[in-house]
């Protein structure tokens, strides 16, 4: 099993939807669960970030984290044709710095 | 205006013949990664660098080095190069304070190793 895994769609919405992006790991230790948005052609820009549990929220986007479930989530309300890109979920454990384990990543595409 | 830079953006090379890509980041940053992106396996870490001269293996350093002398740099050698190096390369410099936490991609370096 994969220390974190996301669907990698593709995934096609119409412009105006709430979006829907979901990962689950196995690693109880991961403390700082990430999402970030890669365009193509792109290096990967944090959206994101939640350390431990709950929700955090920034404008259209909204990321949860139910460590419980080892399951996090980010919400994209109304979305938009610019939010067309690859969202990749990411998380690392308190003590290990930068030592960061990514997710596949989820292809977006929101249709005008 | 923060700033991750990589060096070279392409890069055609053949089998054997040693290269050097280089990183440099405008933010202080104590952390700093090598991450390689292929279809399919998403973003892999190479090594990362916790400051000057602390550097560690992530998930794949085999056939690769790397060096922080400096805070400001971190290159990524590949010493023999091999086609299975072909990949795209990202590095990332980062930074903590506390729980607080921020992290910058530079812009990647795109290898192909004939």
């Amino acid at each position: 099993q994969k220390e974190v895994e996301q669907d990698p769609g593709p995934l096609s919405v119409p412009e105006g939807a709430i979006v829907s992006l979901n990962c689950t790991y196995s690693n109880s230790a991961f403390q700082y669960f990430m999402w970030y948005r890669q365009y193509s052609r792109k290096g990967p820009e944090l959206l994101m970030y939640t350390y431990s549990s709950g929700n955090k929220e920034d404008g259209r986007f909204t990321a949860q984290v139910d460590k419980s479930s080892k399951y996090i989530s980010l919400f994209i309300r109304d979305s938009q044709p610019s939010d067309s890109a690859t969202y990749l979920c990411a998380m690392r454990e308190k003590t290990s710095y930068d030592k960061v384990i990514f997710g596949p990543g989820t292809s977006l595409s929101v249709i005008p | 205006e923060a700033q991750v830079t990589q060096n070279p953006r392409y890069l055609i090379t053949v089998t054997g013949k040693k290269l050097t890509v280089t990183c440099s980041q405008n933010m202080n940053h104590e952390y700093m990664s090598w991450y390689r992106q292929d279809p399919g396996l998403g973003l892999r870490q190479i090594y990362y660098s916790m400051n000057v001269e602390v550097t560690d293996k992530g998930d794949v350093p085999e056939g690769y080095k790397v060096s922080r002398k400096e805070k400001r740099n971190f290159p990524l050698i590949l010493e023999s190069p091999s086609p299975n190096q072909t990949s795209l390369y990202f590095c990332a410099s980062s930074s903590e304070a506390g729980t607080a936490w921020t992290q910058y991609f530079g812009p990647g370096t795109r290898l192909l190793v004939l």
